[in-house]
């Protein structure tokens, strides 16, 4: 089945830097590759979602890249406020349309700080 | 557009209590919906996939007699813990996807499940 690894497990950065989370998948099956954004006891939101025809896809602050050949892609936040500060999963799917089963990342905790 | 609403949002119950979670697509139909457990600082391990009018795919490891799952209508899929200990103590969250192709996945707000 479909493994994906996420990093960093825990990530800081100062208000307005970037900040990039990493996460590789074993199946060259998977096409579809959503982000998540959780924060404390509430539900995963889709933050942005990326299928595997494309390379890169853009939303505001917001951008994910992926390299198919590699199997990795990543999650990208430019000028990060606190209100950024949450977990995020990746995740991906053999579904262009996510209607297959998602296998979740680690998590990554973001905290933005002032 | 594409709410998932989910309830109850906590339970707090007695060990061999069955507690049963809804989970309802409010603005949209939804052939498949999708059950998580999340421990606490972990990611979501997908416990089950509940299509309308047939039986739910679990994966491995997931006791069907202990969680069942229905799903009897496009809107609504219930997850019932049966026979509940403190080992099922978890935050339970589902999920919803909606018709047709290129569909993502929606989640509920999860149901934190204490058993004492």
């Amino acid at each position: 089945g479909e493994n994906v690894e996420q990093h960093p497990s825990t990530l800081s950065v100062q208000e307005g830097d970037s900040a990039v989370i990493k996460c590789t998948y074993s199946d060259s099956a998977s096409n579809y590759f959503p982000w998540y954004k959780q924060e404390l006891g509430k539900r995963p939101q889709l933050i942005i979602d990326i299928r595997s025809n494309v390379g890169e896809k853009k939303d505001q602050r917001i951008a994910v890249t992926l390299n198919k050949t590699a199997k990795h892609f990543s999650l990208h936040i430019t000028e990060t406020q606190p209100e950024d500060s949450a977990v995020y999963f990746c995740a991906a799917s053999r579904s262009a349309g996510g209607g297959n089963k998602l296998t979740f990342g680690t998590g990554t905790q973001l905290k933005v700080e002032l | 557009g594409a709410v998932v609403s989910q309830h109850p949002s906590r339970v707090i119950c007695k060990s061999g209590t069955s507690v049963k979670i809804e989970c309802r697509s409010l603005d949209f139909q939804a052939t498949t919906m999708f059950w998580y457990r999340q421990f606490p600082k972990q990611s979501l391990m997908l416990m089950a996939t509940s299509n309308e009018g047939s039986k739910a795919t679990y994966e491995q490891g997931v006791e069907k007699d202990k969680f069942l799952i229905n799903h009897a209508s496009l809107t609504l899929s219930t997850l019932t813990v049966t026979s509940a200990h403190p080992e099922d103590s978890s935050f339970y969250i589902c999920s919803a996807r909606a018709q047709g192709g290129n569909q993502p996945q929606h989640f509920g707000d999860g149901t934190r499940l204490s058993i004492l």
